[in-house]
Formats: structure tokens, C-alpha cells, sequence
């Protein structure tokens, strides 16, 4: 069975100070791996994805995650946060065989000035 | 090009009574997702369509039912409604040439 870990359930962050928000996974084959963000009140909106090749991948935002194969992880960073960044995100897993993903329970960024 | 839509926003209910969430899709997408959020739980997957046509049975389905009316719609029926349904009800879209989910802005259901 597919599952996603989200370690913290809230992070506190000041502007300006970088972030990394954790994520695990458990998956039995190769897996496609996301990170999605929602503002208050709004849907999901795909920050990044991984399926394949360069381990460290580029999202919108200002955003970057890296594929750890041997730790089972897909960690999300920003180097410097901005207000704007405060959301809920959620680390996500599926396949290329499997339309059907699997979510973490979600962080909670607050940024404070 | 609205992308994937959902009515009502709200809704509140009482115990027992009946109502269908419509989601709508103008991306041509094949797959489509009815997904509820709970706080502490992320996004659980109640039912998924792959195709027009078909529909299977996610990770909460109990209490649920589904229509795949046609490629553009699915819709999502309480026959009827538990206060444990109270959720935030979202309806999803995949893109599988980029393997991405698209979301709905989401329906905030409240049964009393």
C-alpha cells in the first residue's frame, strides 16, 4: 500500500529565513511524487512534481524538492520565505500505472514578519 | 477555460437528508476524483472515474455514490447525510500526459 508521511504538522518561519518541510513515502514501485499548496479557503495548486531523472527538481515560487530514493523522502525547500508563502502543503504520492494518489496529512506554514 | 468547477460552495444539511455535489471539467481529461479533506487527515479519495463510463471505489467510499454522466461531469451524492460527512468535498481532473491533478476551488459541507 501506498502512504505519506508529513513529520511536522506546523512550522513557524520567519521572512526572509529559509524552509524545508519533510516528506516520507511508501510506495512498491517507482513513484511519482508531488507537492501541492493551498491558501486558505482555495483548492490545490501543484507546486512541483517528481518522475524521473535529476533527483533535485525546480517548482513554481521559488520552490525545490529532492528525490531521495534510499531515505524514501521528497523534502521541500525555499532558500528565503515570503508572507505570501504562509499555506497548507501537502507532499503526494502515485505511479505511472496508478492515476490514484496518495496525500500526507499536510503542513501548516505560518510566516511572521 | 474554467477548469475544473464545483457547486455549490456551501452547503449545509441535517441529519438524513439528501444532496449531490457537481463537479464539471472543460480540459478534456479522462480521469476525474472526488477527494474530502480533513483537518489533520490531508485529502482521502472517496471515488475516481478513469473514464467516461466507469467508476471504482477510492480509500472512504461508504456513504457515497457516484455518476460519471459524461466525460465533462461527476457528481457525488449523499443518499444520506451523517454528521461525519462534514468535510470540505474536492473534485479533481488528472492530466496524463503530465500525470498532474487538477483541483477544484472545493465545497464546504456542514451536516448537522
Amino acid at each position: 500500500a501506498q502512504s505519506v508521511t508529513q513529520p511536522d504538522i506546523h512550522i513557524t518561519v520567519s521572512e526572509g529565513a529559509s524552509l524545508e518541510l519533510r516528506c516520507n513515502y511508501s510506495y512498491g514501485a517507482t513513484p511519482y511524487l508531488f507537492w501541492y499548496v493551498q491558501s486558505p479557503g482555495q483548492g490545490l495548486q501543484l507546486l512541483l512534481k517528481y518522475f524521473s531523472g535529476d533527483t533535485l527538481v525546480q517548482g513554481i515560487k521559488g520552490f525545490e524538492a529532492e528525490f531521495k530514493r534510499s531515505q524514501s523522502s521528497f523534502n521541500l525547500r525555499k532558500p528565503s520565505v515570503h508572507w505570501s508563502d504562509a499555506a497548507e502543503y501537502f507532499c503526494a504520492v502515485g505511479g505511472s500505472n496508478d492515476y490514484k494518489l496518495s496525500f500526507g496529512a499536510g503542513t501548516t506554514v505560518t510566516v511572521r514578519a | 477555460n474554467a477548469g475544473v468547477t464545483q457547486t455549490p460552495k456551501f452547503q449545509v444539511l441535517k441529519t438524513g437528508q439528501s444532496m449531490t455535489l457537481q463537479c464539471a471539467q472543460d480540459m478534456n481529461h479522462n480521469s476525474m476524483y472526488w477527494y474530502r479533506q480533513d483537518p489533520g487527515m490531508g485529502l482521502r479519495l472517496i471515488y475516481y472515474s478513469a473514464s467516461e463510463g466507469t467508476t471504482d471505489k477510492g480509500e472512504v467510499p461508504n456513504g457515497y455514490n457516484v455518476s460519471r454522466l459524461n466525460k465533462r461531469e461527476f457528481s457525488l451524492r449523499l443518499e444520506s447525510a451523517a454528521p461525519s460527512q462534514t468535510s470540505v468535498y474536492f473534485c479533481a481532473t488528472l492530466d496524463p500526459g503530465g500525470n498532474e491533478q487538477f483541483f477544484g476551488p472545493g465545497t464546504r459541507l456542514t451536516v448537522l
